[in-house]
């Protein structure tokens, strides 16, 4: 089967950093995906990666170890406004996503 | 580059009526569609993918004469939900593949439908 895999929630502090796991299980592998989502909005592309390593975007950093069916979505100086879902998918061979059931992560001041 | 819209952004319709959403890929022809429903504080669900020029594929549990679902050119595809019932009330998120993108997907920004 194909199952992807997240903390449903996490906390963090104004300023701080939070790092944000995701693993999976699929059959097949074209890449992953995170995705940020705030309430009552459509989700906003954040990357997409198909090799391995670490690969840096502003204050966000994607790492992906396809061996270990592991990545992880770092956000640095973490902002008010980064408080959203955050969410993990895989497309399968039909270019359908398999999501995650996202992480909620709440920011205080 | 990469932007979908989608109109209307919300509605409000009466039970029993009919509603046609539209999605638009606006910078890039998109040869497949997803058709998404979310409920509040739940994942999206996938209803749907569309491919131009064929019929829409349906996840179990969709009812396909419910949502239709048109995707007549590259750049348009339509989710018509048919005879609404207050159930049907939910967030509805299109999103589109463009096949010189590999396998990213790009969403319009989500529809509000309330049915009363």
């Amino acid at each position: 089967g194909q199952n992807i895999d997240q903390p449903t929630e996490m906390t963090a502090t104004e300023g701080a950093i939070v790092q944000i796991n995701c693993t999976y299980q699929t059959s097949g592998f074209n890449g992953l995906f995170w995705y940020q989502q705030h309430a009552g909005e459509a989700p906003t592309f954040l990357s997409y990666y198909v090799l391995d390593g670490l690969e840096e975007k502003g204050r966000f950093s994607s790492f992906l170890s396809r061996s270990k069916g592991y990545s992880y979505l770092l956000l640095k100086e973490l902002q008010m406004k980064d408080s959203a879902s955050y969410l993990c998918a895989v497309p399968d061979s039909n270019y359908q996503l398999i999501w995650g059931a996202g992480t909620k992560l709440i920011i205080k001041p | 580059g990469a932007v979908v819209s989608q109109h209307p952004s919300w509605v409000i319709c009466k039970s029993g009526t009919s509603v046609k959403i539209e999605c638009r890929s606006l910078d890039f022809q998109a040869t497949t569609m997803f058709w998404y429903r979310q409920f509040p504080k739940q994942s999206l669900m996938l209803m749907a993918t569309s491919n131009e020029g064929s019929k829409a594929t349906y996840e179990q549990g969709v009812e396909k004469d419910k949502f239709l679902i048109n995707h007549a050119s590259l750049t348009l595809s339509t989710l018509t939900v048919t005879s609404a019932h207050p159930e049907d009330s939910s967030f509805y998120i299109c999103s589109a593949r463009a096949p010189s993108r590999d396998y990213e997907q790009y969403f319009g920004p989500g529809t509000r439908l309330t049915v009363t």
